[in-house]
This record gives structure tokens, C-alpha cells and sequence, in this order.
């Protein structure tokens, strides 16, 4: 079992639709990283969490740290939102990361 | 300063050539990290530094692998002897303790 899971591993939906994306994870942590990929690699940080909620134009991000669940959401979605999201977990130092849910958002 | 820069974007080698990578952080940030990308899989933890010192290597960092960040400052990461396996995206980041990660655009290695 991965230290860290996403789900879904696919998401498609149309413009304008409320985006959920799951991440939990099985080990101890000193913070929660979401990030977005678009294809060709380059990685942005969304969100670095170690409790509560943040919350960024459209993007919100939650943690559960007593459940180890934290989820991202996106508002009104846009096709430009388009992406691989990526959770990562920090601990001892350095990131582990899920395997990323791929987003599509359709016109 | 520009955030995280990696060089080349793109390579493309033989199988059982040697091939170095370069990675420039972000100028005040002590940490140092490289992550390995296969196709549909998120970024798997190779190595870090902090300053010149390599504090941890994964076990996926086979003798084959080595890095180096000789002066605290840019690093390198060289292939020797590379293998079909050994295609995938080579990502950099940054960090300055409990700041944060910046990410670079990644070497794509392909290995023919």
C-alpha cells in the first residue's frame, strides 16, 4: 500500500462544476503539499497545510490531520484548471507524493 | 531571481552513454532536492541536500547515480552507463526550512 493515495486517478467534468480531489495517507506528518502539473513537468505549489483550511481564488485545501485525509477543491471550474494535482506528504525532511489525480475540464 | 532552473529540458542519449544534469536553486534556499517521474506516476524521492552536504539517497540511487552540489550552490546529477529504465523526468526543487518547495521544469531523459 502507498504511503499516499488520491482519489480519483481520473476526473472529467464540465466548466463550471465544484472539483473534489482526495488525498490520505498512512504516515506521520509535519505538513500537506498540493501541486498542480501541467504537461510538460514543470510542478507549481498550490498549498503547503499542517492544519485547517487554506484557501486561494477558486482553491480550497482541508486536513484532517486525526483522520490523515486532506482534500483540494475547485470552485467554478475552468478548462484552463486542466492539470495533474498532486498531493505530497513532508516528513523526516523531504516529500512523498501520490500518484497525482489528472483533471480535464471540458467547455 | 528566477526560481529553479534545470538544464537540459530535454536529453536524449544511448543506451550505456553517461549523462550529467544541472540544477540551479533558488539562491537562498539551503535545500536541495531531486525526484525521479515516470509517465503516470507522481515524483519518487532520489536524493537531497543541505548546503554541500548529501544528507539522504534513496535506495532507488543505484551506484550508477551520483550527485553532487559541490559548492552549496547549483547541483549536478550524472547517469553513468544509462538503461531503457532510466528514461523518465528528472525534477529539481528548492527549499528553505518549512517554506515551502519551488519546483524546476524537469530534464526529460530518454534513453534509446
Amino acid at each position: 500500500k502507498n504511503e499516499v493515495e488520491q482519489s480519483p486517478q481520473n476526473l472529467t467534468a464540465q466548466e463550471g462544476e465544484f472539483i473534489t480531489i482526495n488525498c490520505s495517507y498512512s504516515v506521520g506528518i509535519s505538513a500537506l503539499h498540493w501541486l498542480q502539473q501541467h504537461p510538460g513537468g514543470g510542478i507549481v505549489s498550490l498549498f503547503m497545510l499542517s492544519s485547517g483550511k487554506k484557501k486561494h481564488g477558486r482553491l480550497i485545501a482541508t486536513i484532517n490531520i486525526q483522520e490523515k485525509h486532506s482534500s483540494l477543491h475547485i470552485t467554478a471550474s475552468h478548462p484552463r484548471d486542466s492539470a495533474v494535482y498532486i498531493c505530497a506528504v513532508e516528513g523526516a525532511q523531504k516529500l512523498v507524493f501520490g500518484q497525482g489525480t489528472r483533471l480535464t475540464i471540458n467547455p | 531571481d528566477t526560481g529553479v532552473s534545470q538544464d537540459p529540458r530535454h536529453k536524449i542519449t544511448k543506451r550505456g552513454q553517461n549523462v550529467t544534469f544541472r540544477c540551479d536553486p533558488i539562491s537562498e534556499h539551503n535545500r536541495l532536492y531531486w525526484y525521479r517521474q515516470t509517465l503516470g506516476q507522481g515524483p519518487e524521492f532520489l536524493t537531497y541536500f543541505q548546503n554541500e552536504a548529501q544528507l539522504e539517497k534513496s535506495r532507488l540511487l543505484s551506484d550508477r547515480f551520483s550527485a553532487e552540489r559541490p559548492k552549496g550552490s547549483f547541483s549536478t546529477l550524472e547517469i553513468q552507463r544509462t538503461e531503457q529504465g532510466d528514461s523518465a523526468m528528472y525534477l529539481c526543487a528548492s527549499s528553505l526550512a518549512d517554506s515551502g518547495y519551488t519546483f524546476g521544469s524537469g530534464t526529460r531523459l530518454t534513453v534509446v
